[in-house]
């Protein structure tokens, strides 16, 4: 099977920097996903790793471990907006399929 | 594209009603998969198909629960009966799967709510 885990709830400043872990155990690792869910919405694609490093995407960067099991998503310049849940996913599994971790609800506070 | 369209957004009924959520996916997208979401268990998967075919049912809760791709461009999960238990918000959402990121798009759900 699969095990996600990661923070339950992180609150930052706004303009700030944030930086939200999510640690897995899977057998056939196929890919690792971030999602940004808002309040009464639904996920939405952040970012995929596959390989080791670092992937920026402007405000947004993600990081992959995969001898670690280990990723980590970065916010930078935080704005009000970015309040959301932010979800890790794990691609594998004897199905290869997408398996959630439980979310990190993240507060972007003045 | 309009992306993926649920139906209905939200359902309030009684326990031991039947309940039929409808999903269009994405056009050109040949996985379907049907999500469950609660403040307790967070987004599990109840099935997915490829090319209409049911790939993984394991996540399916129990009997009560259906679920039919009968063509590209559609699928139905059923509750028969629904328990209160069943509240939540369902999401279904497609991918294009071949090689390189599966990356799902979300629909905007069905919030369910069984008294």
């Amino acid at each position: 099977g699969q095990n996600i885990d990661q923070p339950t709830e992180m609150t930052a400043t706004e303009g700030a920097i944030v930086q939200i872990n999510c640690t897995y155990q899977t057998s056939g690792f196929n890919g690792l996903f971030w999602y940004q869910q808002h309040a009464g919405e639904a996920p939405t694609f952040l970012s995929y790793n596959v390989l080791d490093g670092l992937e920026e995407k402007g405000r947004f960067s993600s990081f992959l471990s995969r001898s670690k099991g280990y990723s980590y998503l970065l916010l930078k310049e935080l704005q009000m907006k970015d309040s959301a849940s932010y979800l890790c996913a794990v691609n594998g599994g004897a199905g290869n399929m997408l398996t959630f971790g439980g979310g990190t609800r993240l507060m972007v506070k003045p | 594209d309009a992306g993926v369209i649920q139906s209905p957004r939200h359902e309030v009924t009684e326990m031991g009603q039947e309940v039929t959520l409808r999903c269009k996916p994405i056009s050109g997208h040949n996985s379907l998969f049907w999500y469950r979401q609660t403040m307790m268990r967070g987004l599990e998967l109840l099935i997915y198909f490829n090319n209409n075919v049911p790939i993984d049912d394991s996540g399916m809760p129990e009997d009560r629960f259906s679920a039919k791709m009968p063509n590209a461009s559609f699928s139905t999960l059923k509750i028969q009966p629904s328990e209160p238990r069943d509240s939540a918000v369902y999401f279904c959402a497609s991918s294009s799967r071949g090689t390189g990121a599966n990356v799902l798009t979300f629909g905007a759900g069905s919030r369910l709510t069984v008294l």
